[in-house]
């Protein structure tokens, strides 16, 4: 089995400040770790992925996630938040032997110029 | 390569209506999933496909909906007597293998009334 708690529904930053959304995981098999960002209306664009390689992973538009298996966690972060980066992400996890992800309740990213 | 692709984008239908949508993965991609997302939550698994055979169903997936892949390229998905509940967005992925990203079109909106 397996789950994803993202913890904080919404996070406000401000233009050019630390950008960071937690997400927690369970998985009974080493997990497959996923970030995506949802634009109003749209599908969902991957940001980034860990597949049991290196633990801090980077992927587009300057966001990165660190894998910490001792905390079960995979938060995402970015150095400077942008107007453009409003939107909603969500963690998902997945398994090697299981190719259905489960989904976080997702966090709405708000950018205050 | 021009991603997944979901039709129609939009369906408004009565309630007790039947409605059916189409999934066009990436060529090539032999895996391919349906999930299910409401407002305010992450997207939800229904069932995925390797080439034409439906591997896994969610309990999500009642009696009234049903999807196929009959030739391992495009997946339709067909709600039957549709309900108020079954609103939602139905995003479908693609993926090229078990531990491959799976890459989101843009979802197929249905609002029944």
């Amino acid at each position: 089995a397996q789950s994803v708690t993202q913890l904080g529904s919404h996070v406000s930053v401000s233009e050019g400040a630390l950008v960071l959304l937690r997400c927690n995981y369970s998985s009974s098999v080493p997990p497959y770790l996923f970030w995506y960002v949802q634009y109003p209306n749209q599908g969902l664009q991957l940001l980034l992925k860990y597949t049991s390689a290196a633990t801090l992973v980077k992927g587009i538009n300057g966001f990165e996630a660190e894998f910490k298996k001792s905390e079960t966690s995979f938060h995402l972060t970015k150095p400077s938040a942008h107007m453009s980066d409003a939107a909603e992400y969500f963690c998902a996890v997945s398994s090697s032997n299981a190719g259905k992800s489960t989904f976080g309740d997702g966090t709405t990213l708000t950018v205050k110029p | 390569d021009t991603g997944v692709s979901q039709n129609p984008r939009h369906k408004i239908t009565k309630r007790g209506q039947n409605v059916t949508f189409r999934c066009d993965p990436i060529s090539e991609h032999n895996r391919l999933y349906w999930y299910r997302q409401t407002l305010g939550q992450g997207p939800e698994f229904l069932t995925y496909f390797q080439n034409e055979a439906q591997l896994e169903k969610s309990r999500l997936l009642s009696d009234r909906f049903s999807a196929e892949r009959p030739k391992g390229s495009f997946s339709t998905l067909e709600i039957q007597r549709t309900e108020q509940g079954d609103s939602a967005m139905y995003l479908c992925a693609s993926s090229f293998s078990l531990q491959e990203t799976q890459y989101f079109g843009p979802g197929t909106r249905l609002l029944v009334l």
